[in-house]
């Protein structure tokens, strides 16, 4: 069965630095959108992307952040500049055209020292 | 802003008792998602429901839409020790493609 898949599963990093975070989404999907788990807190909408543009974002999305699709199978996230609170499972997720039902990977751990 | 209340927040239970947990929001929602959820793992999508009233069944899972679909339930009959996880909710509202999650139920079944 297709699934959403995500590297790495795990990155450490000095705060300042910048860090990319990979997904390839389920392969005929269209919507792609990344969510963040801070410990012991509820899963957060970061950001949705459809036709090679951001379609909608929340406000944890601020300049730090950006998203791109360098190519037909990934879909990236990089933090510009990591800050302690960025510290979280970073979730990708993808969906059909109708976006009823997202399919999430298995998360990057994202720890900022 | 949309918020999605889950209750209980825990619930420990032995094998094979029923149990119900709850999702509610004053917000309408167009569809609405289940997923459990492993410690460091991603939520794994156990059910959508889109229309009011809607009712649907996984084996020993029977989730229903409320008939304003502002709240939903997620029972489980004969509960097992497999099914110890993190239950979350999680909504979509109008045409935004966004989820909003609740806070998830912490169930654990004892053998």
């Amino acid at each position: 069965e297709p699934e959403v898949t995500q590297t790495p599963s795990h990155q450490v990093t000095q705060m300042g630095q910048e860090v990319i975070l990979r997904c390839v989404p389920i392969s005929n999907h269209l919507y792609f959108y990344w969510y963040r788990q801070i410990l012991g807190q509820k899963v957060e909408f970061l950001v949705s992307f459809y036709n090679n543009e951001i379609s909608e974002k929340s406000e944890i999305f601020d300049d730090q952040f950006s998203v791109e699709r360098p190519d037909g199978s990934n879909f990236t996230l990089k933090i510009r500049s990591t800050k302690l609170e960025d510290s979280a499972m970073y979730f990708c997720a993808s969906s059909t055209w109708r976006g009823e039902t997202q399919y999430f990977g298995p998360g990057t751990r994202l720890l900022v020292l | 802003t949309q918020l999605l209340e889950q209750s209980p927040q825990f619930l420990s239970i032995q094998e094979g008792e029923n149990l119900t947990v709850y999702c509610n929001s004053s917000s309408v929602f167009s569809s609405l998602q289940w997923y459990r959820q492993e410690p460091g793992e991603g939520p794994v999508l156990l059910v959508t429901v889109v229309t009011g009233g809607e009712v649907k069944k996984l084996k020993r899972l029977t989730f229903q839409f409320g008939d304003a679909r502002k709240d939903s339930s997620l029972h489980i009959t004969a509960a097992q020790p497999g099914d110890t996880g993190l239950y979350l909710c999680a909504g979509k509202s109008g045409s935004a493609r966004q989820l909003t999650f609740g806070s998830g139920t912490q169930l654990t079944v004892l053998p």
